[in-house]
């Protein structure tokens, strides 16, 4: 079964200050990957995802996410956060070749961020 | 704008109390999810449609239904709801067989059992 493990419950950054959000998953073919952003109270925003080809993906909203086969991780980046990128933060892998299965999702990280 | 959409986006009924959550996309998808998640969890799968074909999570309560009138709309029932069922219901979709595997979620429905 596919597992995801996210291991920082909360993380504070200063603002401007760079960010690193880790991943490991659990999956025993090439995963598809995926970073969600979740704000209070509402849905899950897609940042980015990784199927195939380039393991560093860009995203929206200045993320960027590296996929290392090697160690089972894809790990989120942003060089320079804002006040406005508090929120949750879930990474989640989903079977590939159909298309249709669910979404495995970590727990999620809290990112703070100081002023 | 394509999108996904829940309604009510709150809903508050009783112990016991049957309740009905909506969801509607305009983004012509074929597969439909419905995910439950509880105060700071992460969100977990109930079921899907694959089309017209419904697929329950192996763990789903029985008291957790589903239904897909057409391709649009998508229906989250709860036949007799505890405490435990208070949660955010996240419905999501996506589009099989493009190699584009993302899903789409809505903005949820914050479910309160008194």
């Amino acid at each position: 079964a596919q597992s995801v493990t996210q291991p920082d419950i909360h993380i504070t950054v200063s603002e401007g200050a760079s960010l690193e959000l880790r991943c490991n998953y659990s999956y025993g073919a090439t995963p598809y990957l995926f970073w969600y952003v979740q704000s209070p109270g509402q849905g899950l925003q897609l940042l980015l995802k990784y199927f195939s080809g380039d393991t560093l993906v860009q995203g929206i909203k200045g993320f960027e996410a590296e996929f290392k086969r090697s160690q089972s991780s894809f790990n989120l980046r942003k060089p320079s956060v804002h006040w406005s990128d508090a929120a949750e933060y879930f990474c989640a892998v989903g079977a590939a070749g159909g298309g249709a299965d669910g979404l495995t999702f970590g727990k999620g990280t809290h990112l703070i961020i100081q002023p | 704008d394509a999108m996904v959409i829940q309604n009510p986006r709150y809903q508050v009924t009783q112990f016991g109390k049957p309740v009905t959550l909506s969801c509607s996309q305009t983004l012509n998808h074929n597969v439909m999810y419905w995910y439950q998640q509880k105060s700071s969890q992460a969100p977990k799968l109930l079921f899907h449609y694959y089309d017209k074909d419904f697929n329950n999570e192996a763990d789903t309560p029985d008291n957790f239904q589903s239904r897909r009138p057409n391709t649009s709309f998508c229906f989250l029932d709860i036949r007799s709801p505890g405490l435990g069922d208070a949660a955010m219901y996240l419905c999501a979709t996506s589009r099989s067989g493009t190699g584009s595997y993302e899903q789409y979620f809505g903005p949820g429905t914050r479910l309160t059992v008194t």
